[in-house]
């Protein structure tokens, strides 16, 4: 049973680039959400995607988006990228976006240069 | 909003001594809690969760917490820690609105838990 899968594992970007970040959720899943863990902080919420809408927002600029497709997996995408945007992006799973027992993925490093 | 707590940053303990890691939440609302492991350069890992019923659950690697309403704590223990029990542990929170989550979570800063041979 495949947990929840994130690509890139670690990435380097430019200031004012664009970056995308994959997930692929939980098998039996259909809510994926995706938090930010800058260095020596917990986790932060970004957003939540359930049948292929946003449907939660944490408390991110428009900068941050997201996109969910027919199979559940998801993408973020950051634009005009910061060095403040550094960070392990996780993306979580979980059954419906009520769902109480969330999994995480390994997450994806970006770092922002 | 909520706010979750963690109030020791790090704890170091030697191999088989108990550890307690602590951690209070703040909320207008009733929530669900969560303990959530991280190891050194990896994900986080379900440990634990209270959703309801007994206050008292345990995990498989034998951690436990105690959900305490009128304190708002949720204090994570182990009766004798591994080298392998080294970790960073997140503490969280989920808003319950009668029985189902708003499935946002809101997590404390973390305590690193060193164990030293």
């Amino acid at each position: 049973d495949a947990g929840v899968t994130q690509s890139p594992t670690h990435l380097i970007k430019t200031r004012g680039q664009q970056v995308t970040l994959r997930c692929s959720p939980k098998s039996g899943h259909d809510t994926v959400s995706w938090y930010q863990q800058a260095l020596g902080q917990g986790p932060q919420f970004i957003f939540q995607y359930y049948e292929e809408e946003e449907r939660q927002r944490g408390n991110f600029p428009d900068r941050f988006s997201g996109h969910q497709f027919p199979n559940y997996s998801s993408e973020l995408n950051v634009n005009a990228l910061l060095l403040g945007d550094s960070a392990l992006y996780l993306c979580a799973s979980s059954t419906g976006p009520s769902g109480n027992t969330i999994y995480f993925g390994e997450g994806s490093w970006l770092t922002v240069v | 909003a909520q706010s979750v707590t963690q109030l020791d940053s790090q704890v170091p303990v030697f191999e088989e001594a108990p550890v307690e890691l602590r951690c209070n939440y703040s909320s207008s609302v009733s929530v669900y809690l969560f303990w959530y492991v991280q190891y050194p350069n990896q994900g986080l890992q379900l440990l634990l969760k209270y959703l309801s019923g007994s206050t008292l659950v345990e995990s498989i690697n034998g951690f436990e917490a105690e959900f305490n309403k009128s304190q708002t704590s949720f204090h994570l223990r182990k009766p004798s820690v591994h080298i392998s029990d080294t970790a960073e542990y997140f503490c969280a929170v989920i808003k319950n609105a009668g029985g189902t989550s708003y499935g946002k979570l809101t997590f404390g800063q973390g305590t690193i838990l060193t164990v030293h041979p």
